[in-house]
């Protein structure tokens, strides 16, 4: 099973909701991002967990909220967002760097946001 | 400087061609190297990691030269099907951060015609 699974696919949200982008693998992958990607632009690095911890945070507004709960699942919680955020997140997991020699990323087919 | 580099493209070619993407990163501590494909509107796939002795998988070649800090990718016999965004990737050390994680390039776009 090389699937990393993401839900909701799309989701329309007001500037003033919260919402949450849900992202899990079954991989024993112990390294997950998530990536931002505007239209004809790649990907842009938001935040890693390593072992379940934050370990890089690219100076991402705090609208942004990253949990890691357990090895599986990956969350994204939103929070007064605007309307640049409308984007492409995608989810992605790997084996950390250096712990062997398999460590490309698989990812999730993403969540399409559109703030509003 | 960018971490990582790419040709801008795009590359149109017709069917049949061979084609190369070049890539060029700067942190010489960068550990794993990758080709993603990226069609529209849909994530990033692995299409190949890529390896210092340089690898093929059919009509696809991938080459690494760590001295020169360069990537490339061959395509032969270029299909149809093979339009699409393809995205260098390293795994690396972003700036001013203690972990590691995949950096992208800009990607170049490929569009084979009939």
């Amino acid at each position: 099973d090389t699937e990393v699974t993401q839900t909701p696919k799309h989701l329309v949200m007001g500037m003033t909701n919260k919402k949450s982008l849900k992202c899990e693998q079954h991989m024993g992958h112990r390294a997950m991002y998530w990536y931002k990607q505007k239209a004809k632009k790649p990907p842009e690095l938001m935040f890693v967990y390593s072992y379940e911890k934050l370990s890089i945070n690219e100076s991402v507004p705090s609208r942004f909220s990253p949990e890691c709960p357990n090895s599986s699942l990956l969350n994204l919680h939103l929070h007064a967002l605007q309307p640049e955020d409308s984007a492409l997140y995608l989810c992605a997991s790997s084996h950390p760097a250096g712990a062997g020699p398999d460590t490309e990323a698989f990812f999730g087919q993403g969540t399409r946001l559109t703030v509003v | 400087r960018k971490e990582v580099e790419q040709d801008p493209g795009p590359f149109n070619v017709p069917e049949g061609a061979t084609v190369a993407f070049n890539c060029t990163y700067s942190n010489s501590a960068s550990q794993s190297f990758f080709w993603y494909r990226q069609d529209c509107r849909k994530e990033p796939k692995l299409l190949m990691s890529v390896y210092s002795s340089g690898n093929e998988d059919g009509r696809f070649t991938a080459q690494l030269n760590r001295a020169s800090q360069y990537i490339s990718l061959l395509i032969r016999d270029s299909k149809l099907s093979d339009s699409a965004t393809y995205l260098c990737v390293v795994i690396g050390f972003p700036p001013n951060q203690a972990g590691t994680a995949l950096i992208f390039g800009k990607g170049t776009t490929l569009s084979v015609s009939s």
